[in-house]
């Protein structure tokens, strides 16, 4: 079965403070997607990276990184330097070559970033 | 902007009645899906249409339907409304063709159950 796991439920920083949101995925899947989206306090969800399972290379966009190890299953994201607009929860999705596209979600980590 | 627009953004209603809840596609997207977030549940995948078509079901309870118009818009129709059924609902849009694209999801549709 696909499952995504987000172990840290919350996480509250201060302002400069880098921060790595953790995520595990289970599937039997060779070829899968992962991908994080991020839910601001107003409720929209906000595609921020797409990785396919062939593509184990770390991506770095501004403040933002994302290190994806086949090996241990994970994909974390990094925010380095947080700000207060980082605040929000953040949701780390999968979907699978033989799953119509649908995504599985994990339970999301809800990030606070303090002044 | 995620080009995905849903209506109502906000919506109360009481318990027994019937809601839809409408949503446009991202231009040139023929897959569109439908997820469920609540407190306890976390973001659930309902249903998925294709150019018209039933894909994909998810936990979509049989009180809920759901189809895609010629037009490639999309509604959510939810009756029978029992209090758990509050949640923000959201649409989403991909291409729809292959696998792994990127699926952008609207600003959802509060629906309030009372």
């Amino acid at each position: 079965a696909q499952k995504v796991t987000q172990a840290q439920t919350e996480i509250s920083v201060v302002e400069k403070e880098d921060v790595t949101l953790d995520c595990v995925y289970e599937t039997r899947d060779t070829t899968y997607y992962l991908f994080w989206y991020k839910q601001p306090p107003s409720g929209e969800l906000v595609f921020l990276i797409r990785r396919n399972s062939f593509d184990e290379q770390n991506e770095i966009s501004g403040r933002y990184s994302w290190n994806f190890q086949k090996s241990t299953s994970s994909f974390n994201f990094t925010i380095t330097a947080s700000q207060v607009v980082d605040s929000a929860v953040y949701f780390c999705a999968l979907s699978w070559s033989r799953g119509s596209e649908k995504l599985v979600f994990g339970k999301g980590t809800k990030l606070t970033v303090n002044p | 902007d995620s080009g995905v627009t849903q209506t109502p953004k906000h919506l109360i209603t009481a318990t027994g009645q019937r809601v839809t809840l409408r949503c446009s596609p991202r231009s040139g997207d023929l897959s569109v899906y439908w997820y469920q977030q609540s407190l306890d549940q976390g973001l659930q995948f309902l249903i998925q249409y294709y150019n018209g078509e039933e894909r994909a079901k998810g936990n979509i309870l049989e009180r809920f339907s759901a189809q895609q118009f010629p037009d490639l818009h999309s509604e959510l129709n939810l009756s029978s409304l029992e209090l758990g059924d509050s949640a923000l609902y959201f649409c989403a849009s991909s291409p729809g063709t292959g696998t792994g694209n990127t699926i952008y999801f609207g600003e959802g549709s509060w629906l309030t159950v009372v």
